[in-house]
């Protein structure tokens, strides 16, 4: 049964890095494709993005290009993000999820519990 | 991108009644349509995909139908668990875009 954990809450300030992370257990992480999604306060889900098993590559969402690098240690099986510049905009919750893809079919079956990140000055 | 649209925003409604749920793409997405339950504090929790495909351990109570742009998430007797917001999300094309949510409380 695949579990993932995800690091602890993070303060930062604007204009710094944070980099999350989430260990899966279960699986190798080369046998998932994980993605991200972020959720600010009191609002709704937003993709960041993941790796896609048809291209073989991870893909971002334009919004965070640039800004937001995804990747992956499998020698621990864990997989980071890590997000640039920050803003208080950027105040969320971060969790990973597993993806799954197939023909027509693609979802994210199961998610870490999530990583609260606050920007603030 | 593709946007997503959904209503109501929010709704009451009593344990045993019905409720459907309306999700809406900008385009057509096939049935690349997702369903997912959050409760407060709780990370979201896949409910149904493929637009009508039940997750394996949810309750038959839930159903989705829908292709193309329009599509129906119906709860058929809301139990005290189910009181929740419901995101739709597609996964037809990057980015994959999720609804605003339904928040469904108790009347």
């Amino acid at each position: 049964q695949v579990q993932m954990v995800q690091s602890g809450a993070e303060v930062k300030k604007p204009g710094a890095s944070v980099k999350v992370s989430c260990k899966v257990s279960g699986y190798t992480l080369t046998e998932l494709s994980m993605h991200w999604v972020r959720q600010s306060p009191g609002k709704g889900l937003e993709w960041m993005g993941g790796f896609d098993p048809h291209e073989g590559e991870t893909v971002t969402a334009q919004k965070f290009q640039g800004r937001v690098t995804m990747t992956e240690d499998t020698s621990t099986d864990t997989t980071y993000m890590e997000l640039s510049s920050l803003r208080p905009e950027d105040t969320a919750v971060y969790y990973c999820a597993r993806a799954r893809f197939g023909e027509f079919l693609r979802y994210f079956d199961l998610w870490g519990r999530g990583t609260l990140v606050t920007v603030s000055s | 991108d593709i946007q997503m649209t959904q209503s109501p925003s929010s709704l009451s409604a009593s344990v045993g009644d019905r409720v459907t749920i309306t999700c809406r793409a900008s385009q057509t997405i096939s049935t690349y349509l997702n369903w997912y339950q959050q409760k407060p504090g709780k990370a979201p929790n896949l409910l149904m995909y493929g637009a009508s495909s039940l997750q394996s351990g949810r309750s038959s109570r839930f159903s989705g139908t829908g292709s193309g742009t329009d599509f129906t998430l119906t709860i058929s007797s809301l139990q005290p668990e189910d009181f929740a917001t419901y995101y739709c999300q597609q996964s037809y094309r990057t980015p994959f875009t999720f609804g605003p949510g339904t928040k469904v409380d108790i009347k």
